[in-house]
């Protein structure tokens, strides 16, 4: 079954401090994964977005990496601003075999709230 | 970077009555269009995809008839929910494809629906 599983469910961080969220994926056959920001009341908004041969792609503060064997990614937010609070979605896009095109698996977020 | 407006961003509106979501490209064409759901704490439900002049896809368990998308042209989509009721609140969030490598996805800001 394709799944994207996200952790931790929710994060409580200070601002200036890093953090690591964590995305395990059952989803195949593999096209590209996506890290996504979204605030509350907003659409997600593209933070990196990685193919099979690429194992970290960085985007100002977030950095992603990519573990194709193992089907793990992670976001690592460096210096953490009061600004970063918001969801943070892991989607894998996996290819579609009959009729082609690709289809997006969304986690259900990372809840990031960074205090003073 | 692409764009992709919602209109509106929120509304309220009586049960029985039916709304319209209109969901634009703005600097790009948009070969395919998506709608989804989110509700609270969760993560985004695709309910349909639209092609250009084409009836929309729909996905298992969402009623067509009740939730009507047209996509006219290349940068217009519109979903109208269609006798609304207070289960129908929810976020709506529409997304569009252009042509491209990594076939992209572009968010919109979402609508917020409250059904009374």
């Amino acid at each position: 079954k394709n799944q994207v599983e996200q952790s931790p469910q929710s994060l409580i961080i200070l601002e200036g401090k890093n953090c690591t969220l964590q995305c395990n994926y059952t989803v195949s056959p593999f096209s590209n994964l996506r890290w996504y920001k979204q605030d509350t009341g907003r659409g997600p908004v593209s933070l990196t977005i990685m193919t099979f041969s690429e194992n970290t792609k960085s985007n100002g503060r977030y950095t992603a990496t990519l573990d194709a064997d193992t089907k793990q990614s992670s976001l690592h937010i460096t210096a953490s601003q009061l600004s970063d609070s918001a969801s943070y979605i892991c989607v894998v896009s996996r290819y579609i075999l009959t009729g082609g095109g690709n289809k997006l698996t969304f986690g259900t977020g990372t809840q990031l709230k960074v205090e003073l | 970077g692409a764009v992709v407006s919602q209109h509106p961003s929120r509304v309220i509106c009586k049960s029985g009555t039916s709304v319209k979501i209109e969901c634009r490209s703005l600097d790009f064409q948009a070969t395919t269009m998506f709608w989804y759901r989110q509700f609270p704490k969760k993560s985004l439900m695709l309910m349909a995809t639209s092609n250009e002049g084409s009836k929309a896809t729909y996905e298992q368990g969402v009623e067509k008839d009740k939730f009507l998308i047209n996509h006219a042209s290349l940068t217009l989509s519109t979903l109208t929910v269609t006798s609304a009721h207070p289960e129908d609140s929810s976020f709506y969030i529409c997304s569009a494809k252009g042509l491209g490598e990594t076939n992209e996805q572009f968010f919109g800001p979402g609508t917020r629906l409250t059904v009374l």
